[in-house]
C-alpha cells in the first residue's frame, strides 16, 4: 500500500480566510513533503518534515504555515493567501530522507483563492 | 543550468505502439537516483520507475523501462504497448545525495497522447 490521502481535494478561499491542508500516509514513512504545482508545471518543493522536524523551508512566504503533529500527519495552514497562490497542492512522503528513497505523493488539493 | 531537461513538450504514439520519452540530467554528483513520475488529468502524481546512479542494469517496471546512459547523463522512459490510459504528462526527476537528498528535482515534462 502506497498512499498517501489529502483533504479536501478541491478548496476555495477568500484573501481573508484561513484554511487548512491535510496529509496522511500510515506506511510509516519518516519524510513528509509540501510540492506547489501551477498548471502545465511541474511541482515546486515547498517543505520538508523529516523524523517530525522541518528539515527544508524553500523560502516560502509565511502565509503558508506548516505543521507536522506526528509522523503520520502534515498540515499546511493558509492564511491571507494571494490569488496567485490558487494551485495545486500536492504531499508526499517517503521512507526515510536521502536519495534512493522513492517519494508517494497523494492526488493533491486544487486551491483557489478569490 | 536545467538539472532535469526534457526536450518534447508533447508526444503522440499509436495504440499498441512503444514510446521514449527523453530526459537528460546535469549532476556533478557522483550518488544520485533518477525517477519517473505519470500525472493524468486529475492530478495525482504516481511514480512509475526508479535508477539509482550505481545500478548496473536499466530498470524495469512491467511495460516501463529505463534506458539509462550514464555517460551520456541521460534516463529516457520508453514505454512498450502503449495503452490510451497511458495518455499523461510525464515528468522526470532527479534526487542528489548532496545536502540530505530531500529534493527532488522535476523536469518541465512531456504530454504524452495515446492514439486509437
Amino acid at each position: 500500500d502506497t498512499e498517501v490521502t489529502q483533504t479536501p481535494k478541491h478548496l476555495v478561499m477568500g484573501m481573508t480566510n484561513k484554511k487548512s491542508l491535510k496529509c496522511e500516509q500510515h506506511m510509516g514513512h519518516r519524510a513528509m513533503y509540501w510540492y506547489k504545482q501551477k498548471a502545465k508545471k511541474p511541482p515546486e518543493l515547498m517543505f520538508v518534515y523529516s523524523y517530525e522536524k522541518l528539515s527544508i523551508n524553500e523560502s516560502v512566504p509565511s502565509r503558508f504555515s506548516p505543521e507536522c503533529p506526528n509522523s503520520s500527519l502534515l498540515n499546511l495552514h493558509l492564511h491571507a493567501l494571494q490569488p496567485e497562490d490558487s494551485a495545486l497542492y500536492l504531499c508526499a512522503s517517503s521512507q526515510n530522507p536521502g536519495f534512493k528513497n522513492i517519494q508517494y505523493f497523494g492526488a493533491g488539493t486544487r486551491l483557489s483563492v478569490l | 543550468a536545467q538539472k532535469i531537461t526534457q526536450t518534447q513538450p508533447g508526444m503522440f504514439v499509436q495504440e499498441k505502439e512503444a514510446v521514449t520519452l527523453d530526459c537528460t540530467y546535469d549532476t556533478s554528483d557522483p550518488s544520485y537516483g533518477l525517477f519517473w513520475y505519470k500525472q493524468p488529468s486529475s492530478g495525482e502524481m504516481i511514480f512509475l520507475i526508479y535508477q539509482g546512479s550505481y545500478d548496473q542494469q536499466n530498470a524495469t517496471e512491467g511495460r516501463y523501462s529505463l534506458n539509462f546512459q550514464k555517460a551520456r547523463k541521460s534516463a529516457n522512459l520508453v514505454i512498450s504497448a502503449s495503452q490510451l490510459g497511458d495518455s499523461a504528462m510525464y515528468f522526470c526527476a532527479m534526487r542528489e545525495s548532496l545536502g540530505g537528498g530531500n529534493k527532488l528535482t522535476f523536469g518541465t515534462g512531456t504530454q504524452l497522447k495515446v492514439e486509437l
